[in-house]
């Protein structure tokens, strides 16, 4: 599985846009990039994920760079709901997921 | 749609004990996954199955793992005999296969082994 590199950790004010970045050197044609999050004492949820184009939905947008070398996740307004760890995952021609250490996120009122 | 529903949300036992984790994936969904998670090695995955059948196991720690699907709407993880480092959390997801479709995880169990 190609691997992702992330910040260990990334702070960030109340309704400020927050920039996640992720480098993904070594990503395939075939691989999709998906972002999970994992709010404390809880399971990973979906965030959102794309293969060429920039994608937006409620939650947030990912911006993919024009080489797929790298994608940033980005929250346009955090709010203290959003501390998390976010994960960037390439996922192929499988359904399973390898989660990296991800970036945490602090969000500061 | 209740989501993955995990049982039982925290374990406590003794080393030496079986210990069984269980789980319901979303309706329709025919992919499952297990994974743990620990402070020192991060969301590991255990073993994922499709239309019930197990497709990768790599992640399965030792023999004293074991995980089962018999039917579309239950899978266990069985742990016997149980030691301390298998303290974690456990989680358990689902998906529709082929789709790129998101893995939903259910809340996890806690397991605690003294």
């Amino acid at each position: 599985d190609a691997k992702t590199t992330q910040p260990n950790s990334m702070e960030s004010n109340e309704e400020e846009p927050v920039h996640l970045p992720c480098n993904h050197s070594t990503i395939s044609g075939t691989d999709y990039i998906h972002w999970y999050r994992q709010l404390p004492s809880q399971g990973p949820e979906y965030v959102i994920h794309g293969l060429t184009s920039n994608v937006n939905n409620r939650m947030a947008s990912l911006a993919i760079a024009e080489d797929r070398k790298s994608s940033t996740l980005i929250l346009h307004r955090a709010t203290l709901r959003d501390a998390a760890v976010y994960y960037c995952i390439l996922r192929g021609d499988t359904d399973k997921l390898i989660f990296g250490t991800g970036t945490r996120l602090q969000v500061f009122p | 749609d209740a989501g993955v529903i995990q049982s039982p949300r925290h374990e406590v036992t003794e080393m030496g004990q079986e210990v069984t984790l269980r789980c319901k994936p979303i309706s329709g969904h025919n992919s499952l996954f297990w994974y743990r998670q620990t402070m020192m090695r991060g969301l590991e995955l255990l073993i994922y199955f499709n239309n019930n059948v197990p497709i990768d196991d790599s992640g399965m720690p030792e023999d004293r793992f074991s995980a089962k699907m018999p039917n579309a709407s239950f899978s266990t993880l069985k742990i016997q005999p149980s030691e301390p480092r298998d303290s974690a959390v456990y989680f358990c997801a689902s998906t529709k296969t082929g789709t790129n479709s998101p893995l939903h995880f259910g809340n996890g169990t806690r397991l605690t082994v003294t």
